[in-house]
């Protein structure tokens, strides 16, 4: 079965810094995507950034940006720049399309703080 | 565009009690997913729709938990006998067919049953 760990309950960094959210996940499959959802106090999950496995260059959008290694099942976010509204939790999420489903799987998040 | 909607924004119950969750998808959306999350925990999966039909129920814990898209748009989640345990944010979520599509999420419903 598919699984998705993230080992850092909290962060924290200053503005205008650069942060990095890890993201182990395992699975049997070849091809998939991996997401980072961004949840703020509002509940509503927003995409992040979204990566595709077959494609080798890691996924930008912005400030945002994926380190994705294949083979260890890594797949960290940076943040550059970071901002005040930056501050939420922050889910990875590993969309699994076997046995006729769709489904997300999550890790349990990460609390990013930032200072001013 | 609307997004996805769910209505209420909050449910209080008591054990014991019958409750309906609706959702609202985007319109156009052919998928759509039920998701639970508990206090500190991600979401988890309870239900995949694919148009009218439910393609993957094996996230529903126990047969109190039903889900119907009877039109192949608006779901609604049922939950018979609340238990406290059943307390939680349900979130749905919505994609189209692209095979990379995004699920966009709705705000979610928090259910607290007392």
């Amino acid at each position: 079965a598919q699984t998705v760990t993230q080992s850092q309950p909290e962060m924290s960094v200053q503005e205008a810094e650069t942060v990095t959210l890890s993201c182990t996940y395992d699975t049997s499959e070849s091809d998939y995507y991996l997401f980072w959802y961004k949840q703020p106090p509002s509940r509503q999950m927003i995409l992040v950034i979204r990566q595709e496995a077959y494609k080798q260059q890691n996924a930008t959008e912005n400030r945002f940006s994926v380190n994705f290694q294949k083979a260890a099942k890594s797949f960290s976010l940076k943040i550059s720049d970071s901002q005040l509204g930056d501050a939420a939790m922050y889910f990875c999420a590993y969309r699994s399309r076997i046995n006729n489903t769709d489904k997300l799987i999550f890790g349990t998040g990460t609390r990013l703080q930032v200072f001013p | 565009g609307a997004g996805v909607s769910q209505t209420p924004s909050n449910k209080v119950t008591e054990k014991g009690k019958y409750v309906e969750l609706r959702c609202d998808p985007i319109s156009g959306h052919t998928a759509l997913y039920w998701y639970r999350q508990s206090l500190g925990q991600g979401p988890e999966f309870l239900i995949y729709f694919q148009g009218t039909g439910a393609a993957d129920d094996s996230g529903l814990p126990n047969d109190r938990f039903f889900a119907v898209r009877p039109e192949g748009s608006v779901s609604t989640l049922k939950i018979q006998r609340t238990e406290r345990g059943d307390s939680a944010v349900y979130l749905c979520a919505s994609s189209s067919l692209y095979s990379g599509a995004e699920q966009y999420f709705g705000p979610g419903t928090r259910l607290t049953v007392t």
